[in-house]
């Protein structure tokens, strides 16, 4: 355990479901992050939260929508998603958004069908 | 932002060092060297990072050359749980610059 926990690690879901990706860290971390890492890609930075606030949404479309209620807890929810969007979805902490010791999950790996 | 050069994929037997370079040719003065790998369906792990002095920790060193046009990331003693990509990234560490990963290199430690 990194000690950034996200759940469910497996999920698969039809294109009008709506379901949500859960993060969680003991760190003491004040940024987290959402990534997403398609097949044989690069991981993409998807939305950056520090002290809770939103920070940076790399242009990703509103069908993912995040949610940062405390420090410790992120959320992604999801809906109407497409087929494309089958991924990885890796979450990360780190302090003050130092790009040193970020911690990250180990995913939750998405299909969508 | 500085742009960095690994090869695409390498092996090294169990036991022995291995060494992964990575070129950053345009690296600029406040950029720091980070390097973090992905084991098979994992979150990437931190390893190190290094502004111009060589560094070593638990895991492994960091040598980076004078110029800081290029560095090598270190694993002593490979083990067959340290098979995994290796990213290489060149980043400021401001609070405005986010980790951005490339395609890494891809270590195969055979037995």
């Amino acid at each position: 355990e990194t000690g950034v926990t996200q759940t469910p690690r497996h999920l698969v879901m039809g294109m009008t479901n709506k379901k949500s990706l859960k993060c969680e860290q003991h760190l003491g971390h004040n940024a987290m992050y959402w990534y997403k890492q398609s097949a044989k890609k690069p991981l993409e930075l998807m939305f950056v939260y520090s002290l809770e606030e939103r920070v940076e949404n790399n242009s990703v479309p509103s069908r993912f929508s995040p949610e940062c209620p405390n420090s410790s807890h992120l959320f992604l929810h999801l809906h109407t998603l497409q087929p494309e969007d089958s991924a990885l979805y890796l979450c990360a902490s780190s302090q003050d958004q130092v790009n040193y010791g970020y911690t990250f999950g180990s995913g939750t790996r998405l299909t969508v069908v | 932002d500085a742009k960095t050069t690994q090869p695409t994929s390498m092996d090294c037997a169990e036991g022995r060092a291995a060494n992964l370079p990575c070129n950053h040719s345009t690296i600029s003065g406040n950029e720091y060297v980070y390097w973090y790998r992905q084991i098979h369906s994992q979150g990437p792990q931190y390893i190190i990072h290094g502004l111009k002095n060589n560094e070593t920790n638990e895991m492994a060193s960091l040598i980076i050359t004078e110029d800081r046009k290029s560095s090598t990331l270190i694993l002593p003693h490979a083990t067959l749980r340290d098979t995994a990509v290796y990213y290489c990234i060149v980043r400021t560490i401001y609070n405005t610059d986010k980790l951005i990963f490339g395609t890494g290199t891809r270590l195969q430690v055979f037995p």
